[in-house]
């Protein structure tokens, strides 16, 4: 089943442990997403990666880093969090550029205390 | 830069009554636009999108949606709401590279 996975799907944390959350598609897509979700803001573009080891940022990108060394895997990690951090994580990828449709992971669920 | 606005947070329909979704954008190139529907506790699904070949596009599940450039507009209507229509309807655009902009949302609630 094709598919985007993501784990954990609930973390709770403590500012400024650093945790990483994963995040794989098994659709050989080039493209991949991070976007974050917070009421009555919609989601926001975390970071991007058009292919392995090219990444960008997006609108929001302070406190996040991401990597992409193999192409199915693009995980995000927050090296210090803080409770600003506290939201709904989507990962996303698609085929190619900007008409291509995203396919969504279920979503992690993020609190920072 | 691009944005997008979705006119009402939340819309409220009886069963069987005409959907309609609101979402205005702004785009210095011609955009590419899409609707997706967030069911709780899930990641967003494509409804439809719009990529310049017909102004005029259908989706799943009997949504559909218009481009109009003279309004810069790409409403989404169904003609007859569903109970399973009951969701977040979120709009976004992209300029064909690899940043999107998501809209705020709707909540959309149907009544029986």
């Amino acid at each position: 089943e094709a598919q985007v996975t993501q784990n954990p799907r609930y973390l709770i944390t403590v500012t400024g442990k650093k945790l990483t959350v994963t995040c794989s598609q098994n659709m050989n897509h080039e493209y991949m997403s991070w976007y974050r979700q917070d009421p009555g803001l919609g989601l926001r573009q975390i970071y991007y990666s058009m292919n392995v080891e090219v990444t960008d940022k997006g609108d929001v990108p302070e406190g996040y880093k991401v990597s992409r060394k193999e192409k199915r895997n693009f995980p995000l990690i927050l090296e210090s969090p803080s409770p600003n951090q506290t939201s709904l994580y989507f990962c996303a990828s698609s085929r190619g550029t900007g008409f291509d449709t995203q396919y969504f992971g279920p979503g992690t669920r993020l609190t920072v205390l | 830069a691009q944005s997008v606005t979705q006119l009402g947070s939340h819309v409220s329909v009886s069963e069987g009554a005409l959907v309609l979704l609101r979402c205005n954008y702004s785009s210095s190139v011609p955009p590419y636009l899409f609707w997706y529907v967030q069911y709780p506790n899930q990641g967003l699904q494509l409804l439809l999108k719009y990529t310049s070949a017909a102004t005029l596009v259908k989706g799943i599940n009997g949504f559909e949606a218009e481009f109009k450039k003279s309004e810069t507009s790409f409403h989404l209507t169904k003609p007859s709401a569903h109970m399973s229509d009951a969701a977040e309807y979120f709009c976004a655009v992209s300029d064909g590279t690899y940043k999107y902009i998501f809209g705020t949302g709707t909540r959309l609630k149907v009544l029986a």
